[in-house]
């Protein structure tokens, strides 16, 4: 099956920096790559994706990037803002008879010290 | 409507109580997932509903019963629950396949069970 590394687990970085958290994946059938978003007391939120047949996308202050050939994925954060303190998990999707099957990360708790 | 709606949002059981979860969704979306996530891990996957018929049950003790009435509500039935299944329950749902979108999470029960 499918297996999803994700690092760091910890993240800290000044107001105004920048935050990269890598991930990697073993499924070359995997076809959709979400980033989540976990704040303390609620559910993941996702915050943006990438399919399998592009190499970046960008939303503002963050993007993801994502290598195929390497298996690798990653979500970039600038200009962090206390608001973006949470836990990110990464996440690599295939789609299995009517359903997304998904393996998470294991997330990386990301602090922002304004 | 955008949401995935749980209730209730927090509850604590005796470990011989019967409780039910409620989910709802009404943005058409034909899988429906049950999750719990234990303090610092990521979502672990326990049901899986596509088109209303159960597609997968992750090996999930018989404590634990879902259902799903229609295409627009899951229940998760809890019975003879025990401690360590105190943890916050997370409903998703999303369209069949990735090329839509990723899951949306409801904001989860977080369980007590004494």
């Amino acid at each position: 099956g499918e297996n999803v590394e994700q690092h760091p687990s910890t993240l800290s970085v000044q107001e105004g920096d920048s935050a990269v958290i890598k991930c990697t994946y073993s499924d070359s059938a995997s076809n959709y790559f979400p980033w989540y978003k976990q704040e303390l007391g609620k559910g993941p939120q996702l915050i943006i994706d990438i399919r399998s047949n592009v190499g970046e996308k960008k939303d503002q202050r963050i993007a993801v990037t994502l290598n195929k050939t390497a298996k690798h994925f990653s979500l970039h954060i600038t200009e962090t803002q206390p608001e973006d303190s949470a836990v990110y998990f990464c996440a690599a999707t295939t789609d299995s008879g009517g359903y997304q099957k998904v393996t998470f990360g294991t997330g990386t708790k990301l602090q922002v010290i304004p | 409507d955008t949401e995935v709606t749980q209730t209730p949002k927090h509850l604590v059981m005796g470990m011989t109580n019967k409780k039910s979860l409620k989910c709802e969704q009404h943005m058409g979306h034909r899988a429906m997932y049950w999750y719990k996530q234990k303090a610092k891990k990521p979502p672990e996957l326990m049901f899986v509903y596509s088109y209303e018929k159960l597609s997968i049950n992750e090996s999930v003790p018989s404590r634990f019963s879902p259902e799903c009435p229609n295409s627009s509500l899951l229940n998760l039935h809890l019975h003879a629950l025990q401690p360590e299944d105190s943890a916050l329950y997370l409903c998703a749902s999303s369209q069949g396949f990735s090329y839509s979108h990723g899951y949306t999470f409801g904001s989860g029960t977080r369980l007590t069970v004494v």
